[in-house]
């Protein structure tokens, strides 16, 4: 089954760092580069970057540059997305997101989403 | 950079035709093909309409995209109560060197 499997809802507290990982299965990984989108509450999405699993070439929003880095193993198919110096702003649900066409790194779309990882920044 | 432009809120009635708009500029849209997405309450993003005017396998053909310059529009024929949801269009920008998305449109059958 072609899928992406995120990680589990995390608390952290303001200035903490927070990984999220997502496991991908059913298709080719390394043909195909991931994209990170966030969603605040109540809010609609914000693209944060994406990173090519067959090259490790990465692009970052510029409001996250700086604090972000997206990663990939492909021995265990799975990308992450570290944060760091949370606030509060970051509270968000964070996706992963298969980048299509294959091998493309602009204009593309996201052809499959994993479930979606809830990071509540509270102290 | 803010997003592209879509109204907050759409209806319909079931069997009725809806259509919803995206507004950019020649940075994006004007320059670029339209994705749109689909998103129920609680759930994740979901690929609806991709290259402006392609269905992925599974989509039904009541979806349809279209674009004119830098605005696209998303219809919706023979409205469902299964078609509630949110809709995000969104298309590379230039400026961005990214993806950008459209607030947004809630749509309601009535």
């Amino acid at each position: 089954q072609v899928q992406l499997v995120q990680s589990g809802a995390e608390v952290k507290k303001p200035g903490a760092s927070v990984k999220v990982s997502c496991k991908a299965s059913g298709y080719r990984f390394t043909n195909y580069a991931i994209g990170w989108v966030r969603q605040a509450p109540g809010q609609g999405l914000e693209w944060m970057g994406w990173i090519a699993t067959y090259n490790d070439n990465r692009k970052y929003a510029q409001n996250v540059q700086g604090r972000v880095a997206m990663t990939t193993d492909a021995a265990t198919t799975t990308a992450y997305m570290e944060l760091r110096s949370l606030t509060s702003d970051d509270t968000a649900v964070y996706y992963c997101a298969r980048v299509s066409p294959p091998f493309t790194s602009s204009y593309y779309y996201f052809d499959l989403w994993g479930q979606g990882t809830l990071v509540t920044v509270s102290s | 950079q803010s997003g592209l432009t879509q109204p907050p809120s759409a209806s319909g009635t079931p069997g009725q035709r809806i259509s919803i708009s995206c507004s950019g500029s020649t940075s994006n849209i004007g320059s670029y093909t339209v994705n749109w997405y689909q998103q129920v309450p609680g759930t994740a993003p979901q690929l609806l309409i991709y290259k402006t005017d392609q269905r992925p396998s599974g989509v039904p053909d009541r979806f349809s995209g279209s674009k004119s310059g830098t605005s696209a529009s998303l219809a919706i024929s023979g409205l469902q109560s299964e078609d509630e949801a949110v809709y995000y269009c969104a298309s590379w920008s230039d400026s961005l060197n990214g993806v950008l998305f459209g607030g947004g449109t809630k749509l309601t059958v009535l």
